[in-house]
């Protein structure tokens, strides 16, 4: 069966350090792979989303980049985070057919 | 124009009884997917129901439902027979035909089930 993981779970950065969040699925290939960010009480906003490796959509003009460099990973980056970067960062991915998204764990970040 | 509205930020139901999620939609896209997905306070997005566009009957998993109206773009979850553990936030998102399947979710109702 297919599993994402997400990692950190926590992180507490202070403004103008960089970011790091990372995504990993398992269990399924070429899968379509997407980052989210949900603001305390919100609903969830579309960051990036990728088809394939090194093919990156970008939704939101913000400070914040994604990679993929291989197929079942999804990297979101910072060169220096804002306090408003501060969230819930969830990762999903999705097949073609059927079309559900499934979730990761999410990291909370907070900059400081 | 919202894409996704979800007009109920909070509801309560009592445990064993049903309640029914609000969702309407806009598209002008004739094929499109509606969601539906369970946050507990754990934070994670939990999956819980699809229904295609072209979708001749409701879908249904288990105790879910969504009553799914095309005319009048509404797409509610039915939870029936609610449990304590059905506490959480729920969210209803639609995906188009559009490049990369992205999901737009709306803002959510909190879902309060009192035993």
């Amino acid at each position: 069966s297919q599993t994402i993981h997400q990692w950190p779970a926590t992180l507490v950065q202070p403004v103008g350090s960089p970011l790091s969040l990372e995504c990993t699925v398992e269990g399924t290939s070429n899968p379509n792979l997407y980052w989210y960010r949900q603001a305390a009480g919100r609903g969830l906003q579309l960051l990036f989303y990728s088809i394939g490796i090194d093919q990156i959509s970008s939704e939101v003009p913000q400070n914040l980049s994604a990679s993929r460099p291989q197929d079942r990973q999804f990297i979101l980056s910072s060169k220096k985070l804002l306090l408003s970067d501060s969230g819930f960062y969830l990762c999903a991915w999705s097949s073609l057919r059927p079309y559900e998204q499934y979730f990761g764990p999410g990291t909370r970040l907070t900059v400081t | 124009a919202q894409k996704i509205t979800q007009t109920q930020p909070g509801m309560f139901v009592q445990e064993k009884e049903a309640v029914t999620l609000d969702c309407t939609y806009d598209t002008s896209d004739p094929s499109y997917g509606l969601f539906w997905y369970k946050q507990p306070s754990s934070g994670e997005m939990i999956f819980l129901i699809y229904q295609g566009s072209y979708d001749q009957q409701n879908a249904t998993e288990g105790r879910y439902s969504l009553n799914f109206q095309k005319a009048r773009k509404s797409a509610n979850l039915v939870i029936s027979a609610s449990q304590l553990g059905d506490s959480a936030m729920y969210f209803c998102a639609m995906r188009e035909r559009e490049y990369g399947n992205k999901l737009v979710f709306g803002a959510g109702t909190i879902l309060r089930v009192k035993s």
